[in-house]
């Protein structure tokens, strides 16, 4: 099983839709968990931490369910340009490296 | 935001030349990173670097690869004799005090290798 895995997507969505990204991670350890944007050939950029009580920014909502080992991160009203790839980041306790996901493609459609 | 500073942008090197790539942390940041993306793949780890030491290496990190602050503020990765296969966008990466926090990443130096 891959250590963070993420569906590749892409998701082709209209303008204000609602769209939703999984994330499912294989180390039951981790203790961090992060979303990243990155945007063609440039670096990952921080969207949002996740934390364990689940956590809004304006339009973006992440959850995270230990139990089930995913995080997820929803996109409201959704605007041309969130159109990038998400990537999800996990750091597992005892360790200092960031692991990422393949990443999810978004095209918000106008 | 803090700005992590890569040099150079891009650099193209002949196959079997070394290379060094630069990073410029931010002062009060500790724990340093090298990851490495081949295009239209994922983002992979190549090494950590806490108190002038490699705290972490992925098996990526083979004997071509070495990291250093050589003055104690720029960051370094050499690539000694380099492979077509290392052709890719690296990026450094820092994290400040407790790492509960999140990395920041530089805007990369695309490697490309002929």
């Amino acid at each position: 099983r891959k250590e963070v895995e993420q569906d590749p997507g892409p998701f082709n969505v209209p303008e204000g839709a609602t769209v939703a990204f999984n994330c499912t991670y294989s180390n039951s350890a981790s203790q961090s968990f992060f979303w990243y944007r990155q945007d063609c050939r440039k670096e990952p950029k921080l969207l949002m931490s996740v934390y364990s009580s689940g956590n809004e920014d304006g339009r973006f909502t992440a959850q995270l369910n230990r139990a089930s080992q995913y995080i997820s991160l929803l996109i409201r009203d959704s605007k041309l340009s969130d159109s990038a790839t998400y990537l999800c980041v996990v750091r597992p306790s005892g360790t200092y490296k960031y692991i990422f996901g393949t990443g999810t493609r978004l095209k918000v459609l106008a | 935001e803090p700005e992590v500073t890569q040099t150079p942008s891009h650099q193209v090197t002949q196959m079997g030349q070394e290379v060094i790539l630069r990073c410029v942390p931010i002062s009060n940041h500790l724990y340093f990173y090298w990851y490495r993306q081949i295009l239209g793949q994922k983002v992979e780890f190549l090494v950590s670097f806490y108190n002038n030491e490699i705290s972490e290496k992925s098996e990526i990190f083979d004997d071509q690869f070495s990291v250093e602050r050589p003055d104690g503020s720029n960051f370094t990765l050499k690539i000694r004799s380099t492979k077509l296969e290392d052709s890719a966008m690296y990026f450094c990466a820092e994290v400040g005090r407790g790492l509960n926090t999140e990395a920041f990443f530089g805007q990369g130096t695309r490697l490309t290798v002929v």
